[in-house]
């Protein structure tokens, strides 16, 4: 199994700035993914993460907003940009090793004032 | 990946076997159907998956029609702690573009009664 850590775990943050979401799995990993969750809905593909290039986004997803970085096989970054309210969210990051079993972490929740 | 139908809602009484249902009438032979459920607050965990086989872990049973059109997850003796929104996802496990791309649905939720 895989154990995947998300640093901040929440945030408030003023309109119009950026964050950035840090995800540390503790095993190499094959595939990482990060989600978001709106208020009282499911969760949304954002984008997968690759190793070594560029992040493969979903549609409505584009990487002006959510730029995302994956350095090596146990870590990777998504960062919120030029936040709106709209942005609130729980953000998850996901990782998917050799078994067919994907973990997630625990979430980060942001709220943009 | 094929869409799958779940009811919004269900309830089961502590002790009793949970039986939650769902419907994947389009699943293409190479898709597996995936159980994840997400407790309050937290991340989706992993439960069961299976392609065609009826299978078991600690955690629950999943049993495939044979047709694959619906499946059932099985929670034997449901607790408190199971109180979650349960996701059915159909996924190929290898090749394609969707490949490792888990697609949530609204999920059921699972209330657990004392």
């Amino acid at each position: 199994s895989a154990v995947i850590s998300q640093k901040p775990s929440r945030d408030i943050c003023q309109r119009g700035t950026s964050l950035t979401i840090q995800c540390q799995v503790d095993s190499q990993v094959t595939m990482m993914f990060w989600y978001r969750q709106q208020p009282g809905q499911s969760l949304t593909l954002i984008a997968t993460a690759n190793q070594g290039s560029e992040a493969t986004y979903e549609s409505g997803f584009v990487i002006d907003k959510f730029p995302i970085s994956r350095p090596n096989l146990t870590f990777s970054t998504l960062t919120v940009s030029n936040m709106s309210p709209e942005d609130s969210s729980i953000y998850l990051c996901s990782a998917r090793g050799g078994s067919y079993e994907q973990y997630f972490g625990p979430g980060t929740r942001l709220t943009v004032t | 990946d094929a869409k799958t139908t779940q009811p919004p809602s269900m309830d089961c009484a502590e002790g009793r076997a949970a039986n939650l249902p769902c419907n994947h009438s389009t699943i293409s032979g190479n898709e597996y159907v995936y159980w994840y459920r997400q407790i309050h607050s937290q991340g989706p965990q992993y439960i069961i998956h299976g392609l065609k086989n009826n299978e078991t872990n600690e955690m629950a049973s999943l049993i495939i029609t044979e047709d694959r059109k619906s499946s059932t997850l099985i929670l034997p003796h449901a607790t408190l702690r199971d109180t979650a929104v349960y996701y059915c996802i159909a996924l190929a496990n290898a090749g394609g573009t969707s490949y490792g791309k888990l697609t949530f649905g609204q999920g059921t939720i699972l209330t657990v009664h004392p």
